[in-house]
């Protein structure tokens, strides 16, 4: 019973290049979303999905694409990675509907642009 | 638009001293849910609680326990006799609607939480 995985858990990056984050949950949950944690900031919302091929911008999307085409799988693409990105990344999946239950959470990618 | 405040942003307490985490959310919407979070050192994201808000009612949880009150819009946190294990950040977060799809969890800036020996 995975989860919600996220891979990888930590990443350097050179200011400039591109990379994607994987995240993949295995319960069949039709909400994903991708947080950034800052010190002091809390869990801040990059994007979000409520199903394949459907997704939308949540509070500080720029930098950031993300793609949705399967149910399982919500990668986050970094296209020009700035130092500002630097940050611990969730990947969240809830059901939702007339049960609306809480995020389960992957397990955070601590990413560090140079 | 919808907002979570948790106003302290570092508590300190000694073993078995009780101590109350504060949550204060905004909210247009009459449906809403409210959740905490526990983020220990190691860093994973562990849930505690949700509540909607039709259920008014206080919940107690072994040494955890839970004050809902919708007409000072706060959903405040206590831990009663206090242990070194409960040292974490600890988050406030309200998801709007019911029976919709996309309804995000809001958090707050989290509460760390240190407790010494």
């Amino acid at each position: 019973n995975a989860g919600v995985t996220q891979t990888p858990k930590f990443q350097v990056l050179k200011t400039g290049q591109s990379m994607t984050l994987q995240c993949a949950q295995d319960m069949n949950h039709e909400y994903m979303s991708w947080y950034r944690q800052d010190p002091g900031m809390g869990l801040r919302l990059i994007h979000y999905s409520v199903g394949a091929g459907i997704t939308d911008q949540g509070e500080v999307p720029n930098g950031y694409n993300v793609s949705r085409s399967t149910t399982e799988d919500f990668p986050l693409r970094l296209l020009l990675a700035a130092p500002s990105q630097t940050s611990v990344y969730f990947c969240a999946s809830r059901m939702t509907g007339s049960t609306n239950t809480e995020a389960f959470f992957g397990q955070g990618t601590r990413l560090t642009v140079v | 638009a919808q907002k979570v405040t948790q106003a302290q942003t570092e508590i300190s307490v000694v073993e078995k001293e009780d101590v109350t985490l504060d949550c204060v959310y905004e909210t247009r919407d009459t449906t809403y849910y409210l959740f905490w979070y526990k983020q220990p050192p190691s860093g994973e994201l562990v849930f505690l609680i949700r509540r909607n808000s039709f259920d008014e009612q206080n919940e107690i949880s072994g040494r955890y326990s839970w004050n809902f009150q919708k007409s000072t819009s706060s959903f405040n946190f206590t831990i009663t006799a206090s242990q070194v294990v409960d040292s974490a950040v600890y988050f406030c977060a309200l998801s709007e609607g019911f029976n919709q799809a996309g309804t995000a969890l809001i958090f707050g800036k989290g509460t760390t939480l240190s407790v010494s020996s």
